[in-house]
């Protein structure tokens, strides 16, 4: 079945301790993204990778760091967490972007509460 | 990339037809028009997708006018499950840019 894989799917965790959000997808595609979606904002665009060791930032990429080591894989990672990064977050893939927008697969999110 | 804009929310009637419209003044000639559907504790998926005209397929249809500048998400006969937030999207020209903006989103309420 295809599938985007988010790990884990609730955390609680406090100010300054590392975390990382695991992204797996088995669709063999080129392109994954990272979002977050608070309320009243919709979703929101963090990182985005166009291909193995290629990756760019999205609207709001403070106070996070993306890896692209793999071709299904591409983690989120907080080095020091705040309370404003609180949110849901999604991770998908696609298709490389090329003639009209590629439709994305999404993962069932990560709710990450900051204390 | 251009920025869109949408109702907040929407209400309406099971058995009603519902049309979402998606403001879009700054759309590029190459950019395409994307709805995602959003159901509580999930991620989005993909409904439709179109360039210009209209487009059609299983779960809706998507008008888009000769100016391009706004585009029209139309659910015909909506059940109580068609209950979600709808994302438009607009972008991207030819594989140069990963970059996407969803917006707020519309949530629509079916009632019975």
């Amino acid at each position: 079945e295809a599938q985007v894989t988010q790990n884990p799917r609730y955390l609680i965790t406090v100010t300054g301790k590392k975390l990382t959000v695991t992204c797996s997808q088995n669709m063999n595609h080129e392109y994954m993204s990272w979002y977050r979606q608070d309320p009243g904002l919709g979703l929101r665009q963090i990182y985005y990778s166009m291909n193995v060791e290629v990756t760019d930032k999205g609207d709001v990429p403070e106070g996070y760091k993306v890896s692209r080591k793999e071709k299904r894989n591409f983690p989120l990672i907080l080095e020091s967490p705040s309370p404003n990064q609180t949110s849901l977050y999604f991770c998908a893939s696609s298709e490389i972007p090329g003639q009209g927008h590629q439709p994305q697969h999404f993962g069932d999110g990560t709710r990450l509460s900051i204390l | 990339l251009a920025k869109t804009t949408q109702p907040i929310s929407m209400d309406s009637y099971e058995g009603q037809e519902v049309n979402i419209t998606c403001s879009h003044n700054n759309i590029a000639t190459n950019d395409y028009i994307t709805w995602y559907q959003q159901f509580p504790s999930q991620g989005p998926r993909f409904i439709i997708q179109g360039y210009k005209t209209k487009v059609t397929n299983e779960v809706a249809s998507l008008f888009i006018p000769a100016d391009r500048k706004s585009s029209t998400l139309s659910l015909p006969r909506v059940s109580l499950s068609d209950t979600a937030v709808y994302y438009c999207l607009v972008g991207e020209s030819s594989g140069n840019t990963g970059k996407l903006i969803f917006g707020q989103g519309t949530t629509l309420q079916v009632k019975p």
